[in-house]
């Protein structure tokens, strides 16, 4: 099983300018988390997706930051334009979304950006 | 929504000792409860999880204890290893399902 996919794992860029992140989630998974980390906290949630519906954007600033899951599989997440204080590392997770292991999440590896 | 708070923020423990760390939470009605450990650069990993309806749950070196009255739940590590050594997250869910995460506590263990 290859886990949850992200890409790019880094990406540096001057503020003002877009970026694309992109999340693969562990086949079978329904539901899809984009979390922020900054550095030396917790991951706060950004959206989250059921299948193909984001059922929590409640936290997503949406003047700036968008999210797409087309087909309810890959999901993108958008930034632009990007501003120095988005500089975080933006995780993706996916759980089953039933049952005993609706909560259980499972993390991809990161993708770190920088701003400049 | 849910509030998560965690203790100590930095944990320092002799190889062998235990380590305990400590998070509290407001929503009465959360229900699930795990534990994340971050190594330095990787993805949180899951290492054990617990719901409302058991009082404290054990996988090898790691337990976990959770008391619904006070809200508040611990993560207990025995014999700690160098390889221990990494930021833990507890986090809860609140009424929505939601998991919220605690600020994280950064477990160094000396030889």
């Amino acid at each position: 099983e290859a886990g949850v996919v992200q890409s790019p794992r880094y990406k540096i860029i001057e503020k003002k300018q877009p970026v694309a992140f992109w999340c693969n989630p562990i086949s079978g998974h329904n539901t899809l988390y984009w979390y922020l980390q900054n550095l030396g906290q917790g991951p706060e949630l950004l959206i989250r997706y059921e299948n193909e519906e984001a059922v929590d954007d409640s936290q997503l600033p949406k003047d700036r930051f968008s999210a797409e899951r087309l087909k309810g599989v890959d999901s993108t997440l958008k930034i632009q334009p990007a501003e120095l204080g988005d500089s975080a590392v933006y995780l993706c997770a996916s759980s089953v979304g039933r049952g005993s292991g609706a909560n259980v999440l499972t993390f991809g590896a990161g993708s770190r950006l920088t701003v400049l | 929504g849910e509030n998560v708070e965690q203790h100590p923020s930095t944990l320092s423990v002799q190889e062998g000792d235990s380590a305990v760390i400590k998070c509290t939470y407001s929503d009465s009605a959360s229900n699930y409860f795990p534990w994340y450990k971050q190594e330095l650069g990787k993805r949180p990993q899951l290492i054990i999880d617990i719901r409302s309806n058991v009082g404290e749950k054990k996988d090898q070196r790691i337990a976990v204890t959770l008391n619904k009255t006070a809200k508040h739940f611990s993560l207990h590590i025995t014999e700690t290893q160098p390889e221990d050594s990494a930021v833990y997250f507890c986090a809860a869910t609140d009424s929505w399902g939601k998991l919220q995460f605690g600020a994280g506590t950064q477990v160094v263990v000396t030889p």
